[in-house]
């Protein structure tokens, strides 16, 4: 089935320590898009990628990376520096940056 | 990012009834508007779009409405069923430039049998 895989669905971080959230897609979309998702709110961006090989900052990239060096993978990373990680963090695509965003299930990131 | 409540507008709707899920959007220059389904712990499930040349669109037991004077958007739903249960946002979008999505906060929708 075509869709969007993100995992682990469970993560866990230690103090001082990066983790790296997976995003695979195989639906052959241009666009990927990272969003971070706090409970009882809306989503709010990280990062996104329009085209291989390039990635803009959305609303709230700081303490984060990402790399978009295969069409359908979009990792994200986050840093030490991020020090409120604890989130649901979503995953999505989409054909061209102006159509609608499919997303994956998400990854829930904990801090240990 | 805006700080916004930890507790979300709740809509009950009884088995059978229809509901309709209201949002304000921020910016009038948005142009692409849609609807997501978030069920607890998966991730938001497209429901419908409307583009800012249209006021109305339909699709299966759901319809969106545009009000770009106001810069309302509601989605209808008919019928509500058990399985309506779930999260709802909206998303606004200006396109052409960069093209983001912002979404609301959100409303809960709770149906009742």
């Amino acid at each position: 089935d075509g869709g969007i895989t993100q995992s682990p669905k469970y993560l866990f971080r230690k103090e001082g320590q990066n983790v790296t959230l997976s995003c695979e897609q195989n639906l052959n979309h241009d666009a990927m898009y990272w969003y971070r998702q706090d409970p009882g709110q809306g989503l709010r961006l990280i990062y996104y990628s329009q085209i291989v090989n390039d990635f803009q900052k959305g609303d709230i990239a700081e303490g984060y990376s990402v790399s978009r060096e295969k069409k359908e993978s979009f990792p994200l990373t986050v840093t030490s520096a991020q020090k409120n990680p604890t989130a649901f963090y979503l995953c999505a695509s989409s054909i061209l940056a102006d159509r609608p965003q499919h997303f994956g299930d998400g990854t829930r990131l904990s801090i240990l | 990012g805006e700080s916004v409540g930890l507790h979300l507008p709740t809509l009950s709707v009884q088995e059978g009834d229809n509901s309709i899920i209201n949002c304000a959007y921020s910016n009038s220059a948005s142009d692409y508007f849609i609807w997501y389904k978030q069920e607890s712990g998966k991730g938001p499930q497209f429901i419908i779009d409307i583009r800012s040349n249209m006021d109305k669109r339909q699709g299966q037991r759901v319809t969106v409405l545009l009000n770009k004077t106001v810069k309302h958007l509601s989605l209808q739903i008919a019928a509500t069923q058990p399985g309506d249960s779930a999260v709802y946002f909206c998303a606004e979008m200006r396109t052409g430039t960069a093209s983001k999505l912002t979404f609301g906060t959100g409303t809960r929708l709770q149906v009742t049998l």
